[in-house]
């Protein structure tokens, strides 16, 4: 079964402060990769995914992540967070099931929260 | 339009009521998900519907019972729930159950008293 882990569970930041968050993931079959975000009474939305092809991938509002697959990794960035950055970040990974099917499994978040 | 509306956004029933969750979508994907989350936690899958059948039951109790009565809906029927089933329920759906993004519902926050 596939398991996915965040390293960070808060972080703080200062406006205009770089923002790096780490994923790892556990599955050796085909995976495609997520990030979502959640906003203080909001939603999930899907901030950017990986399907194939370059592994550096944009999202909304500025972010992007990286793919390395040696390393089971796809960390989410961003060069100068806002404020309104201030939410909880999930990492997902989608895997086929052997059984067939597939399965989004949740990292378990990065509760981020932006100082003016 | 990327939108996954879901009904009521509140719910507070007793651990005797039978009440329902629904979910709509009208991005014509062919697959539904319920999730369950509780608070300060990852959402964790329920049940998977492909074109309208049951594909995935995460081995959910059985006083949880989904139904899918066509491609853009999707019910979640409860029933001598516990205390501890209190918890934000969100619906999803994507294309098709082949790794695409799923799009979210903004969930029903049960609570069972």
């Amino acid at each position: 079964a596939q398991s996915v882990s965040q390293h960070n569970h808060h972080v703080i930041l200062s406006e205009a402060a770089s923002l790096e968050l780490g994923c790892n993931y556990s599955y050796g079959g085909t995976v495609n990769l997520f990030w979502y975000v959640q906003y203080p009474g909001q939603h999930l939305q899907l901030l950017l995914k990986y399907f194939s092809g370059d592994p550096l991938v944009k999202g909304i509002k500025g972010f992007e992540a990286e793919f390395i697959k040696s390393k089971f990794s796809f960390n989410l960035r961003k060069p100068s967070v806002q404020w309104s950055d201030t939410a909880e970040y999930f990492c997902a990974v989608n895997a086929l099931l052997t059984g067939g099917g597939n399965k989004l499994t949740f990292g378990t978040g990065t509760q981020l929260k932006v100082e003016l | 339009d990327t939108e996954v509306t879901q009904t009521p956004k509140h719910l507070v029933m007793g651990m005797t009521n039978k009440k329902s969750l629904k979910c709509e979508q009208h991005m014509g994907h062919r697959a539904m998900y319920w999730y369950k989350q509780k608070a300060k936690k990852p959402p964790e899958l329920m049940f998977v519907y492909s074109y309208e059948k049951l594909s995935i039951n995460e081995s959910v109790p059985s006083r949880f019972s989904p139904e899918c009565p066509n491609s853009s809906l999707l019910n979640l029927h409860l029933h001598a729930l516990q205390p501890e089933d209190s918890a934000l329920y969100l619906c999803a759906s994507s294309q098709e159950v082949r790794l695409r993004e799923q799009y979210f519902g903004p969930g029903t926050r049960l609570t069972v008293t």
